[in-house]
């Protein structure tokens, strides 16, 4: 069974600091990849998405991600952190017609 | 543009009582999901649907049911609340399904229930 895990349930960084968030996932085939962000008491955003291609993709609000294959993960990076960055953040796989959803990594901003 | 939209945002029920939580699309998307969200486990599938009259199962679809009549609206029903049921739901959609998966999912911004 497809599965995500993002193993940091909680990260805290300073404002200006870089940040990597990690995402792991279990699939038999090259699946579709998400990130989302939730700020407080809100929907879920897309970040950014893969679906095939060049395995560095470019998001909103200066996020990235990068694809490997070999190590089966999603890590969403980003080289100066906001302090409305501040959010929990969800990776997700798409297969077939499901997505499976990580726990989320709630992300502290420290000014 | 309203993007997915979700009624109510808020609802208190006692257990046994049903209800219907509503959302609508107006992006022509095939494709309407729910998901409810609990601290600590993510979001998890409950319902899915590709087109008017398709519905199927996801991971926790007990206590739950859908029906697509029209491309536009997706209700969620609780025929008999649960405290379990406590929780925040989301609905999504999305513009079509492929081999490999769906497209994006857009979010709602969610309905909380309690249940007591």
């Amino acid at each position: 069974a497809q599965s995500v895990t993002q193993p940091d349930i909680h990260i805290t960084v300073s404002e200006g600091a870089s940040l990597e968030l990690r995402c792991n996932y279990s699939y038999g085939a090259t699946p579709y990849l998400f990130w989302y962000v939730q700020s407080p008491g809100q929907g879920l955003q897309l970040l950014l998405k893969y679906f095939s291609g060049d395995t560095l993709v470019q998001g909103i609000k200066g996020f990235e991600a990068e694809f490997k294959r070999s190590q089966s993960s999603f890590n969403l990076r980003k080289p100066s952190v906001h302090w409305s960055d501040a959010a929990e953040y969800f990776c997700a796989v798409g297969s077939g017609n499901q997505f499976y959803f990580g726990t989320g990594t709630s992300l502290t901003v420290i000014p | 543009n309203a993007g997915v939209t979700q009624t109510p945002k808020f609802q208190v029920l006692k257990t046994g009582q049903s209800m219907t939580l509503q959302c609508a699309q107006d992006m022509n998307h095939e494709y309407m999901s729910w998901y409810r969200q609990d601290p600590g486990m993510g979001l998890r599938l409950i319902h899915y649907s590709v087109g008017a009259g398709i519905t199927d199962q996801g991971e926790v679809p007990n206590g739950y049911n859908v029906s697509r009549s029209t491309t536009e609206d997706f209700p969620l029903r609780l025929l008999s609340a649960a405290p379990s049921q406590t929780s925040v739901y989301f609905c999504a959609s999305s513009y079509g399904t492929g081999s490999g998966g769906t497209g994006e999912l857009f979010f709602g911004e969610g309905s909380r229930l309690t249940v007591l």
